[in-house]
């Protein structure tokens, strides 16, 4: 099935690590993004790119980093810089630029600190 | 940033009730879509309606929209219990140099009661 796989779905971090979320599309999409929710809130977007190796900070994109080797991965990096890092991570691939752009989400992955 | 906003923030009605939901924007646009997002989960695509169209039906949607407010509605018709989620609305922007900008609202949270 074609689709956007997200992993751990659930993730514990300690004060000062960095953790990782995975990202992994088999849609073909050139472009991806990760955005942040937190409870009751909307989407605010933290990095997104438009192709490999090339990415740029969305709204929030203070302790993050993302890296794009791959065309179907996107992984992203929650740093200890980050002070405040529990919330749901929600990534995403859309379709080519254009007036008909659609976005895909996958499942989320829920970050909390301990 | 964000540029669609949702109304109302929160809806409860009762099972086989009509649920409606506005949404409404800033600048000039090429799409809006409307997305579903089940508690703790992904956002789900629902449907895309196009500038140059004024209303688009999907099974128990049906979606309108205005340019000359900048505003569109989702109608849920004959709502059932599962249809309890939040719903967003996304707009797709030309934001020049061949790129288009992809924002969210911060969504309604409709209740569905049995």
């Amino acid at each position: 099935d074609g689709g956007i796989t997200q992993s751990p779905k659930y993730l514990f971090r300690k004060e000062g690590q960095n953790v990782t979320l995975s990202c992994e599309q088999n849609l073909n999409h050139d472009a991806m993004y990760w955005y942040r929710q937190d409870p009751g809130q909307g989407l605010r977007l933290i990095y997104y790119s438009q192709i490999v190796n090339d990415f740029q900070k969305g709204d929030i994109a203070e302790g993050y980093s993302v890296s794009r080797e791959k065309k179907e991965s996107f992984p992203l990096t929650v740093t200890s810089a980050q002070k405040n890092p529990t919330a749901f991570y929600l990534c995403a691939s859309s379709t080519p630029p254009g007036p008909g752009l659609t976005i895909y989400f996958g499942e989320g992955s829920w970050l909390t600190v301990v | 940033s964000q540029q669609g906003e949702e109304d109302p923030q929160a809806l409860s009605i009762q099972e086989g009730e009509n649920a409606t939901m506005n949404c409404s924007y800033k600048t000039s646009i090429n799409n809006l879509q409307w997305y579903r997002q089940n508690s703790g989960r992904g956002l789900v695509h629902l449907i895309l309606i196009r500038s140059n169209e004024r209303e688009k039906h999907s099974g128990r949607l049906r979606v309108t929209l205005d340019t000359s407010k900048k505003s569109s509605s989702l109608l849920i018709t004959a709502s059932r219990a599962a249809d309890t989620a939040s719903y967003f609305c996304a707009t797709v922007s030309y934001s020049g140099a061949g790129s288009y900008q992809l924002t969210f609202g911060k969504g309604t949270k409709l209740s569905v009661i049995p």
